[in-house]
């Protein structure tokens, strides 16, 4: 079974630019989370999308944004970019049932805002 | 947000001693925990869970260990490998939640 695939691996983008990265789910899975990664705040939980819906949201500003498709793809954005932006980001997915809640996650997508 | 913390930054050990990593997490509320191993330029693994209900979890050479009245959980890992080298992060879950995560444990693998 394949795992969780993000794209692009790497990314530079300059200050006031916006960005769209790209989540593809383990096959069944429609849960995905996103995070943003950095050496100062650890990970850090972004939001969560389930069948096409926003389940939960990090304490992130309004430039963060995200949606899922019907697939379960996901895509996270985020517009006027800073430099305080530079991270990697993560996305996990989880199957999300009662009884099932474990996320895997996929290799990341390092942003570098300039 | 809830805070979910370690009580070691780095830890060096000798191959083929048992480690142990520590997170103190402070929510009792939390009723679901995953350990996570991330290599260098990789995401976060998977490497064993726990339900609140339980104390302990065996998975292959690692044991978790929950103890609630304290809030602390603790990995274990027999016989440790160079392979092993990463930085481990708990993370803790309220309720099928949103996760927390630990500043994570740098593990040290002397051959």
């Amino acid at each position: 079974k394949a795992g969780v695939t993000q794209t692009p691996r790497y990314l530079i983008k300059t200050r006031g630019q916006q960005v769209t990265l790209s989540c593809s789910p383990i096959s069944g899975h429609r849960s995905v989370s996103w995070y943003q990664q950095t050496p100062g705040q650890g990970l850090q939980f972004l939001f969560e999308y389930f069948s096409e819906t926003q389940r939960n949201k990090g304490n992130f500003p309004g430039r963060f944004s995200g949606r899922q498709f019907s697939n379960s793809r996901s895509e996270m954005n985020v517009s006027t970019l800073e430099l305080g932006d530079s991270a990697l980001y993560l996305c996990a997915s989880s199957l999300r049932t009662s009884g099932s809640y474990e996320q895997y996650f996929g290799p990341g997508t390092r942003l570098t805002v300039t | 947000g809830e805070s979910v913390g370690l009580h070691l930054p780095t830890l060096s050990v000798q191959e083929g001693d048992n480690s142990i990593i520590n997170c103190a997490y402070s929510n009792s509320a939390s009723d679901y925990f995953i350990w996570y191993k991330q290599e260098s330029g990789k995401g976060p693994q998977f490497i064993i869970d726990i339900r609140s209900n339980m104390d302990k979890r065996q998975g292959q050479r690692v044991t978790v260990l929950l103890n609630k009245t304290v809030k602390h959980l603790s990995l274990q890992i027999a016989a440790t490998q160079p392979g092993d080298s990463a930085v481990y992060f708990c993370a803790e879950n309220i309720n099928f939640n949103k996760f927390y995560f630990g500043s994570g444990t740098k593990l040290n693998v002397k051959p």
